[in-house]
């Protein structure tokens, strides 16, 4: 089955600067990828998503690049606000399978 | 468009007692899963449900978890008897044939 490994486990970065995220997977059929934000005591919510017939997708301060021959994509949030301070999980997935395996989530802070 | 709606949202029991958790998916989502997130931990997936038929329950440990889908619309997970290791918080999600999973708020379990 597909392994997805994320990094780093915690985060603490300074207002206003940017924050990455990087996963890996095991998988090569895996073709598509989202990321969840949750915060503290509520459900994982989607913040972005990317698959596997494009490099890189971005959405307003968020963005998500993928590169199939290393196995990896990573997410970058620029501009980093205190409201961005929760965990992030990535996940992988197969269309056929149309099953998730989710890293085990980064803790991000952003300091005020 | 309402999201998923899980209950209870928490639920105190002691060990070896049954317990069972309830979801209603988004309208109109024919896959329906359930998870279980640990403490720092990424959602683990326990079942899959395409319609009324469990087409992935590898993960389910099912001398002690059952799950239904009768009419393929709502679900219930069930587990007799609960054991300490079962704490944790049980998600349910659905998703239609775009990939993208939505989340309930959960079920925080916890088994004294």
């Amino acid at each position: 089955g597909e392994n997805v490994e994320q990094h780093p486990s915690t985060l603490s970065v300074q207002e206003g600067d940017s924050a990455v995220i990087k996963c890996t997977y095991s998988d090569s059929a895996s073709n598509y990828f989202p990321w969840y934000k949750q915060e503290l005591g509520k459900r994982p919510q989607l913040i972005i998503d990317i698959r596997s017939n494009v490099g890189e997708k971005k959405d307003q301060r968020i963005a998500v690049t993928l590169n199939k021959t290393a196995k990896h994509f990573s997410l970058h949030i620029t501009e980093t606000q205190p409201e961005d301070s929760a965990v992030y999980f990535c996940a992988a997935s197969t269309s056929t399978g149309n099953q998730f395996y989710f890293g085990t989530g980064t803790s991000l802070t952003v300091i005020p | 468009e309402a999201g998923v709606v899980q209950s209870p949202r928490y639920k105190i029991i002691e060990k070896k007692q049954p317990v069972a958790f309830w979801c209603n998916p988004i309208s109109g989502h024919n896959t329906l899963y359930w998870y279980r997130q640990n403490l720092g931990q990424g959602p683990e997936l326990l079942i899959r449900y395409e319609n009324e038929e469990a087409v992935d329950d590898s993960q389910l440990p099912k001398d002690r978890f059952s799950a239904e889908r009768l009419k393929g619309v709502d679900s219930t997970l069930k587990i007799q008897p609960a054991e300490l290791g079962d704490s944790a918080v049980y998600l349910c999600a659905s998703s239609s044939a775009s990939l993208t999973q939505y989340f309930g708020p959960g079920t925080r379990l916890l088994v004294l």
